[in-house]
């Protein structure tokens, strides 16, 4: 199974910075990796699909990138409805496996 | 607009079974393969199950592979997973998805609870 390893756990950011989250595949996934944000009592919601794409209706503020083993999601001019939990999906092979997500809290 | 709603969650005892519906509507069901996922309270998330479009083939984990059971109904535009031998550690929300390659739309998810 493709190990999916997601950093950092946590994050506290200012309003109006920029972030990034890092997911590490233990092998070569060939972009076949998504991003999803979920916030509290909510259903994960689809940001970036083929490691940079962005889903319809995302605020362009979020972007993806990466290759091989490394992506990233990064979020730029961070606002107050961002706090949320972020996941990585890699769909390369069966089994799909999540990364272990990353708490965005703003200060 | 894409709808996907669950049902058939609750509390069950170790080793029962339950089965879980999800409809849908906004879109023309027989056209996409389908997933479940299931989220641990205050955990990760967990692929469970997919099915494709016309139900011929289906995929597992293999932490579920022999005990849950993917199907849909095409004529009803609605998708199942049968839990058999459940335990503790399925206990979750279980989401139904649309995958569009990948999960693109999701339900509102629906409670699972395996304790005795």
């Amino acid at each position: 199974d493709i190990q999916m390893t997601q950093s950092p756990a946590s994050l506290s950011a200012s309003l109006g910075e920029t972030v990034s989250i890092e997911c590490l595949a233990s092998e070569d996934i060939y972009n076949n990796l998504a991003w999803y944000q979920q916030k509290p009592g909510k259903s994960p919601q689809l940001l970036i699909y083929y490691a940079s794409s962005l889903q319809d209706g995302v605020p362009s503020r979020f972007s993806g990138s990466g290759s091989g083993t490394q992506y990233s999601l990064k979020i730029n001019s961070l606002e107050s409805e961002d706090a949320a939990t972020y996941f990585c999906l890699q769909d390369s092979e069966y089994p799909w496996t999540f990364g272990g997500g990353t708490k965005l809290e703003l200060k | 607009e894409v709808q996907l709603v669950e049902s058939g969650g609750g509390l069950v005892q170790p080793g029962r079974s339950l089965k879980l519906s999800c409809v849908a509507s906004g879109f023309t069901f027989n056209n996409y393969w389908m997933t479940w996922i299931r989220q641990a309270p205050g955990k990760g998330l967990e692929w469970v199950a997919s099915i494709t479009n016309t139900g011929g083939s289906t995929y597992y984990p293999d932490s579920v592979k022999g005990r849950f059971t993917i199907s849909r109904d095409n004529a009803k535009s609605t998708l199942y997973l049968q839990m058999n031998s459940l335990r503790s550690e399925d206990t979750a929300t279980y989401y139904c998805t649309r995958d569009g390659g990948i999960p693109t739309d999701w339900g509102q998810g629906v409670m699972v609870t395996v304790s005795s």
